[in-house]
């Protein structure tokens, strides 16, 4: 498609469950990014992909966080266990030729964890 | 580590007017920086890219400076209007390749152009 398209928009999850979160880029791009907005203008970078491959994952909680870029299908981000710290608006982002090239974001998936 | 800075955090400006927001970041080894505007409830939308071999980029209204030595960029917005309220961010890729889709951002300048 032409937009990041996330889902779902919000999701609601007792301390302790498991989340999952999904993101189809844009047609044709071969880099993913998933960013974590905890406060306001927080922006927390998780983990980035080129195609299914991981790029770079130096941001994510290896503890209870995972994600995955399977061929043909949405990306994914889980969290197993969720905590109330886990509560906020996870973006994924996209970009078509290089990690460092402009990146087309998606509206965004709000977690709060309760 | 690198930490950046926008000033001031927040803006307000009668509709014509032209205006500056600042970014400034502490480790100038930097591959490129970028602005973003973000609208309430909504993803990030990407303004302008500057390369660290570039000094500025433009689009339409807007002009966006870079000064890598001195760790500062300005975006410029040129006869604001009133849907130019939002949210802008700017973000810096390192420069190590390993690490280069790794944004750091800045802590926002919330703008609003009033009537």
């Amino acid at each position: 498609g032409e937009e990041v398209a996330q889902t779902p928009k919000h999701l609601v999850r007792g301390e302790g469950q498991k989340a999952k979160l999904y993101c189809a880029p844009i047609k044709g791009h071969s880099y993913v990014f998933w960013y974590q907005q905890v406060l306001k203008n927080e922006f927390k970078f998780l983990i980035s992909f080129q195609n299914e491959n991981v790029f770079d994952e130096t941001g994510m909680p290896k503890e209870r966080f995972s994600a995955k870029c399977l061929p043909n299908s949405p990306c994914s981000l889980e969290i197993q266990a969720t905590k109330l710290e886990d509560s906020a608006v996870y973006f994924c982002a996209s970009s078509p030729y290089s990690p460092t090239g402009e990146l087309f974001f998606g509206e965004g998936s709000r977690l709060t964890v309760l | 580590k690198q930490e950046v800075t926008q000033i001031p955090a927040a803006l307000s400006v009668p509709e014509g007017e032209n205006l500056v927001l600042n970014c400034s970041f502490t480790d100038s080894a930097i591959y490129n920086l970028q602005w973003f505007r973000q609208d309430p409830g909504k993803g990030l939308t990407s303004l302008l890219l500057i390369q660290s071999s570039q000094r500025e980029q433009t689009s339409g209204r807007l002009n966006a400076s870079l000064d890598k030595s001195s760790g500062r960029s300005t975006l410029y917005i040129a006869a604001s209007q009133p849907g130019d309220s939002a949210t802008y961010l700017c973000a810096v890729s390192p420069l190590n390749t390993g690490t280069a889709s790794k944004l750091t951002f800045g802590t926002g300048t919330r703008l609003q152009v009033t009537l």
